[in-house]
Formats: C-alpha cells, sequence, structure tokens
C-alpha cells in the first residue's frame, strides 16, 4: 500500500520567507510525527499528533513553528520568518496508534535550505 | 526514556549473518525494545521490536536477554543495502504517544 508521503521533496527559500510543508500519512494511522534532522546530526522531534491534536508540541523549537493537523490525515508544518538555522530535512512519520507497542513509518522527507 | 549503549561501528561480510548489539540495563518492565535504521541520505525505516519474547519478522530477528537487560539485533544474511546506521530505541507504554530518541547507533559497514 501507499507510505506517507511529504511534499515538497525539496524547498530553498529566502531568508525571512514562509514555508510550508505537507505530510500525507498512511491512512487510517491515528498518530502523526514531525522530526527534522540537521546535517550528521540525530533525530529531532517537533510535534505529535494524535488524530487532529497535538498533544505534545514541545520540540516546537520557537513561536515561529506551527502545525496543524485536518481530517485526522494531512498535517502541514509552516515556518515562518525562516531563518538560516530553520535549514534540515523535516521527516514525517505516522503510526497506527500513538502507544509504544507500534512502529512509525517515515516519509522521504523535505530537505529545506534557507539561502 | 532509558537509555542504550551501543558499538558505534561494525563491520560484516555480505550473505553472513549480522549480530548487533544493544545494552539497556536500566529498562522498566514496560519498556518496549525498538530498533531502526536509517541508510545513507534516507528517512529512518522501521525494523523490528519487542517486550520480552524473541521476534522475527521479514527483516531481520530480535532476540531479548532473559533480564531484558541486553537484546541483539540478527540479520541473517548481510546485504550491501543493509549498511545503514541501526538505533536500539526504548520507549515507555504511556497511552499518550512517544517521540523516537535516537542516539549515536552502530554503523554497520557491509563489505563483498
Amino acid at each position: 500500500g501507499a507510505g506517507v508521503s511529504q511534499s515538497p521533496s525539496n524547498k530553498v527559500t529566502e531568508k525571512g520567507k514562509d514555508v510550508e510543508l505537507r505530510c500525507d500519512p498512511i491512512s487510517g494511522h491515528t498518530a502523526l510525527y514531525w522530526y527534522r534532522q540537521s546535517l550528521g546530526q540525530g533525530l529531532e522531534f517537533l510535534i505529535y499528533f494524535q488524530g487532529n491534536s497535538a498533544p505534545d508540541k514541545s520540540g516546537l523549537p520557537s513561536d515561529r513553528f506551527s502545525a496543524e493537523r485536518t481530517g485526522g490525515s494531512v498535517s502541514t508544518l509552516t515556518i515562518q520568518r525562516t531563518q538560516q538555522e530553520d535549514s534540515a530535512v523535516y521527516l514525517c512519520a505516522s503510526s497506527p496508534y500513538g502507544t509504544a507497542n507500534y512502529e512509525q513509518y517515515f516519509g522521504p522527507g523535505t530537505r529545506l535550505t534557507v539561502t | 526514556d532509558a537509555k542504550t549503549t551501543q558499538p558505534n561501528s561494525m563491520e560484516s561480510n555480505e550473505e553472513e549473518p549480522v549480530h548487533l548489539p544493544c545494552n539497556h540495563s536500566t529498562i522498566s518492565g514496560t519498556d518496549y525494545i525498538h530498533w531502526y535504521r536509517q541508510l545513507p541520505s534516507q528517512g529512518p525505516e522501521y525494523v523490528i521490536h519487542g517486550l520480552t519474547s524473541n521476534v522475527n519478522n521479514r527483516m531481520a530477528s530480535l532476540a531479548i536477554a532473559e533480564d531484558r537487560k541486553s537484546s541483539t539485533l540478527i540479520l541473517h544474511r548481510a546485504t550491501l543495502r543493509d549498511a545503514a546506521v541501526y538505533y536500539c530505541i526504548l520507549l515507555t507504554e504511556r497511552g499518550s504517544g512517544y517521540a523516537l530518541n535516537f542516539g549515536k547507533g552502530t554503523s554497520l559497514l557491509v563489505t563483498p
């Protein structure tokens, strides 16, 4: 079946511009996670959704970052007034349920470059 | 989440079995043992997970020590495509979602 998809695959933007990153999770998966990975670094958690609500926003690095999920499916991560330190690969993952007994399936990521 | 310890790197010949160890001496009774891997320039990929019993799937086997203080990911016949960084992660069942916390992992080199 279809896996997690993300768009765009690559995004180059100028400093100060806003960007939107999209994630289409696997159908029926109630849990959705956003992470980012900077070059050569580990995975950094950003936000978690269970259905359309976000019980855990603790990883969002600043108020320039926001995310929403609609219809228990598609999610959008928005970064306002982008900065160069926002350059990273943004990864989305979905899971059947938001518990420790289920695996997460990752999308291919969006590579964001802020110039 | 409890801490895990893995070797920084391991090397294997193609078509040979690979045993990737993970120590987790502070594991609690409700922690699940998860393994993920990340191939170069790709997103992480789920491999296998378990709680107490050994587990097998199409990708690998997971052998869990009786005291659960260590586990071993077994790739039965390594291929060049298995060259990746392998992460052993402990997750606690708390019913409110969990975020993966990748440590340094084990970088597996597979040689022809």
